[in-house]
């Protein structure tokens, strides 16, 4: 079964400042991967994903993730972090997306905190 | 265009009693998939509904069951509730082909007491 590792449970940085969350996977073979941003008391919103081809992705908000096959790895960043970015970020693997059905499973997520 | 509505939004329950939750999914979706999430952790699938069928389980009890309805809306049922059931229920929508990402509502809080 796979699973996600969120290492950093809550990370503070600086408005302006980067950022870097952290995710890493456990899985045979590539999964499909993605990112995902929740605000209090709100649903889930999909920043980026991943399923092949090049390995650096853009998002949305200005967030990019990086694959790394050899790390199991899917880290997020961001170059400039806003105030509005104060919020929950989930990291998550899909083992299949097809008529067979696209489960995710999540990892226990990232409280990141902006200082003005 | 709607996206993915759920109600009710909070719903407060005791020990023992059962619970019905809703989702409608957004527009032109026919898969919904039910997630739990209990405070501070990440979302734990529950189960995923297809053409009015359970195509998909995740590590959860058969006090949890669901159905899907032809409009594809579904309703997510717990039975015998827990002080444990208390989370975030969140739905999740996707077309069967097309558009590879879920979209999620905004989560039904349950509150057992």
């Amino acid at each position: 079964a796979q699973s996600v590792t969120q290492p950093d449970i809550h990370i503070t940085v600086s408005e302006g400042a980067s950022l870097e969350l952290r995710c890493n996977y456990s899985y045979g073979a590539t999964p499909y991967l993605f990112w995902y941003v929740q605000s209090p008391g709100q649903g889930l919103q999909l920043l980026l994903k991943y399923f092949s081809g090049d390995t650096l992705v853009q998002g949305i908000k200005g967030f990019e993730a990086e694959f790394k096959r050899s790390q199991s790895s899917f880290n997020l960043r961001k170059p400039s972090v806003h105030w509005s970015d104060a919020a929950e970020y989930f990291c998550a693997v899909a083992p299949r997306w097809d008529n067979a059905g696209n489960m995710l499973t999540f990892g226990g997520g990232t409280r990141l905190m902006v200082k003005p | 265009d709607a996206g993915v509505t759920q109600s009710p939004t909070h719903l407060i329950k005791t020990r023992g009693q059962q619970v019905t939750l809703r989702c409608s999914p957004k527009s032109g979706h026919d898969t919904v998939s039910w997630y739990q999430q209990a405070l501070g952790q990440g979302p734990q699938f529950i189960f995923q509904y297809y053409e009015e069928e359970e195509r998909q389980r995740g590590n959860f009890p058969d006090r949890f069951s669901g159905h899907q309805f032809p409009n594809y809306s579904s309703e997510l049922n717990v039975n015998a509730l827990l002080l444990g059931d208390s989370a975030l229920y969140l739905c999740a929508s996707t077309p069967s082909s097309g558009e590879e990402k879920l979209f999620f509502g905004s989560g039904t809080q349950l509150s057992v007491l």
